[in-house]
């Protein structure tokens, strides 16, 4: 049972355009992360921004967040080609143990950056 | 400081065979998962842990077995192959509150 989506789930642009994925999920969230997967790797960890925050920035990475409307958004700005992966996002799932909620992950947005 | 370390990279199996996944993270993470990732499905949760001697099942659990003796070491048992299993395996451990830190994955085929 995935919680988040991530949309649109392929992107295409040129290098030093801005790119903008989108997240959305059903139910009340503690967190949500997004990852970066490069093709055959492990995901890695970008960003996690609390339920309590509507923003937050990493380097060329910006991260909204709306409990009202349940969606997230990731946005890369002048994009490169090494940006080229898949971008997860993951929120609390329905799996929790001691008060804390193991995330579960959406299918993704894969992003092709042109050189 | 290695992070999460898997092993095998890869590996080939025949339907019916057993074999156990290794997953050890030196970071002294209370919480360790196992996902598989299969194309178009995206990430989908095997089993998880929140400490030694604690595991609990997720979205997928059917066909796997896990332990976790140690806060160390979290490894994925299958316990009679089958071609659906057919996937790359990602372990993962974290910190609470913060992200996860996954290891390089296991690609398992079963024919």
């Amino acid at each position: 049972s995935q919680q988040g989506e991530e949309d649109p789930q392929a992107l295409s642009i040129q290098e030093g355009e801005n790119a903008t994925m989108n997240c959305s999920y059903k139910t009340s969230i503690n967190n949500l992360q997004w990852y970066r997967q490069n093709s055959g790797r492990g995901l890695v960890h970008l960003i996690l921004i609390r339920s309590n925050e509507r923003e937050k920035h990493s380097g060329r990475l910006r991260v909204t967040l709306d409990t009202s409307k349940k969606s997230s958004s990731l946005l890369i700005t002048a994009s490169r080609a090494a940006d080229t992966a898949s971008y997860f996002c993951a929120t609390d799932g329905p799996y929790a143990s001691g008060g804390s909620y193991i995330p579960t992950f959406g299918r993704g947005t894969s992003l092709i950056v042109h050189p | 400081n290695a992070g999460v370390t898997q092993t095998p990279k890869f590996q080939v199996l025949k339907t019916g065979q057993s074999m156990t996944l290794q997953c050890a993270q030196d970071m002294n993470h209370e919480y360790m998962s196992w996902y598989r990732q299969d194309p178009g499905m995206g990430l989908r949760l095997i089993h998880y842990s929140v400490g030694a001697g604690i595991t609990d099942q997720g979205e997928v659990p059917n066909g796997y077995n896990v332990s976790r003796s140690t806060t160390e070491d979290f490894p994925l048992r299958l316990l009679s192959a089958a071609p659906s299993q057919t996937s790359v395996y990602f372990c993962a451990s974290r910190d609470r509150g913060l992200g996860y830190t996954f290891g390089s994955g296991t690609r398992l085929t079963v024919v």
